[in-house]
């Protein structure tokens, strides 16, 4: 069975800071996707991660993806205030085994 | 932009009584989905639907049906509400089926 674990579930941070969230999961994958969601709101994508070594960008926020070690990190970068989130990791196993799971959430607070 | 519309943000029930959740999609995608969010347990998979009137069971589709009469509606019904399906759920749709997966913002439902 698929297992995603992502951690931490809380991270409270201040302005300027980096920080790096961790996602293990337990078997292959396909992707790998990380998903943002503010309160009250839905899930928004952020980054798709498809093969071993990947690394994508998007202002402050770096995503790569270790198939190898089947770990996948979301770095941030000088945080600030508007980062202020839950960031979700899922791992997409349904070609092979019709399987999508999410991680728990990593709900961030950046603090001024 | 995909946009994926879910008929009711707040919902308030009683134990027992008949719940329907809709779910619109406007970007002509095969697939969608529905699942559950609770606090320090991600996203659980609910049911999803490939095709039209096709549904398949997900991780938890005890006390659920659902319902695909045409492609861009996918309704969740709770047959007999409980108290401990209280919770947010999230209506997706993806354009391939492994392919990225879009949200709707989201339905609260409380069972009283």
């Amino acid at each position: 069975e698929l297992k995603v674990e992502q951690n931490p579930l809380f991270l409270s941070m201040q302005e300027g800071k980096n920080y790096t969230i961790y996602c293990n999961y337990s078997t292959t994958s396909d992707r790998l996707y990380w998903y943002r969601q503010d309160p009250g709101k839905s899930l928004e994508s952020l980054f798709v991660l498809l093969s071993n070594g990947a690394v994508k960008q998007e202002g402050r926020l770096m995503a790569s993806l270790d198939t190898k070690a089947r770990l996948s990190t979301l770095h941030i970068t000088a945080a600030v205030h508007d980062l202020s989130a839950t960031y979700f990791c899922a791992v997409d196993r349904r070609s092979n085994n019709n399987d999508m799971r999410f991680g728990a959430g990593t709900r961030l607070t950046v603090k001024p | 932009d995909v946009k994926v519309t879910q008929s009711s943000r707040y919902l308030v029930k009683r134990t027992g009584e008949k719940v329907f959740l809709e779910c619109v999609q406007d970007m002509d995608h095969e697939n969608m989905f529905w699942y559950r969010q609770d606090p320090g347990l991600g996203l659980r998979l609910i049911y999803f639907s490939y095709d039209v009137k096709m549904k398949e069971k997900g991780d938890i589709p005890e006390g659920y049906s659902v319902s695909r009469e045409k492609k861009e509606r996918f309704s969740l019904i709770l047959e007999s509400a409980s108290t401990n399906q209280t919770s947010m759920y999230l209506c997706a749709s993806s354009l391939a089926w492994a392919g990225e997966l879009f949200f709707g913002e989201g339905s609260r439902l409380t069972v009283l």
